[in-house]
């Protein structure tokens, strides 16, 4: 399985500023995903983090809430733009190759905006 | 709404019993299915998983059994022991899509 490292794994933020969340992982790997757990909640799915290329975004997600980069195959970002209270959730990042039927997750960046 | 769903959200049972957790799912061109278990403030753990050729896998003392008729997944987990307390979440890949669609999550506790 590959090594997921998320940071921070937690923060608290003041509203209206923007975090950057950083997801390393050991080894290259096809695909890279980033979901958001809200407190009590399941996982949704915010976007794909294409290689190269602007990321996919999923219903009711937009790139200038969320920018995501993927320099390489190994690191992606993921930024939460000009925060409110709302946004107050675990965000993880998720990756995996779909033909192996491998997906693995990181220990989430847990945010808190006050 | 969520096409992955959950019937129960909390589901206690004895250490040492059998433990079933149940899934369905509404989108019939759904391939691929996981089971994941969240432990609190951790990420979820790949448990098994399952593809929608097959009826049944195992794995080490947990079973997932595919109904693709009725479009139901359980998660069985032999003999529980008290690391097995998480919440398990089933999840999807709908054809053609990359991400998992997540079902709501069912609290597993055992009880000594």
């Amino acid at each position: 399985s590959a090594v997921i490292s998320q940071k921070p794994s937690r923060d608290i933020c003041q509203r209206g500023t923007s975090l950057t969340i950083q997801c390393q992982v050991d080894s290259q790997v096809t695909m890279m995903f980033w979901y958001r757990q809200q407190p009590g909640q399941s996982l949704t799915l915010i976007a794909t983090a294409n290689q190269g290329s602007e990321a996919t975004y999923e219903s009711g997600f937009v790139i200038d809430k969320f920018p995501i980069s993927r320099p390489n195959l190994t690191f992606s970002t993921l930024t939460v733009s000009n925060m409110s209270p709302e946004d107050s959730s675990i965000y993880l990042c998720s990756v995996g190759r779909r033909d192996t039927g491998e997906l693995f997750f990181g220990e989430g960046s847990r945010l808190t905006v006050l | 709404g969520e096409s992955v769903g959950l019937h129960l959200p909390t589901l206690s049972v004895q250490e040492g019993d059998n433990s079933i957790i149940n899934c369905a799912y509404s989108n019939s061109a759904s391939d691929y299915f996981i089971w994941y278990k969240q432990e609190s403030g951790k990420g979820p753990q790949f448990i098994i998983d399952i593809r929608s050729n097959m009826d049944k896998r195992q794995g080490q003392r947990v079973t997932v059994l595919l109904n693709k008729t009725v479009k139901h997944l359980s998660l069985q987990i032999a003999a529980t022991q008290p690391g097995d307390s998480a919440v398990y979440f089933c999840a999807e890949i709908q054809g053609g899509a990359d991400g998992l669609t997540f079902g709501k999550g069912t609290h597993l506790i055992i009880q000594p």
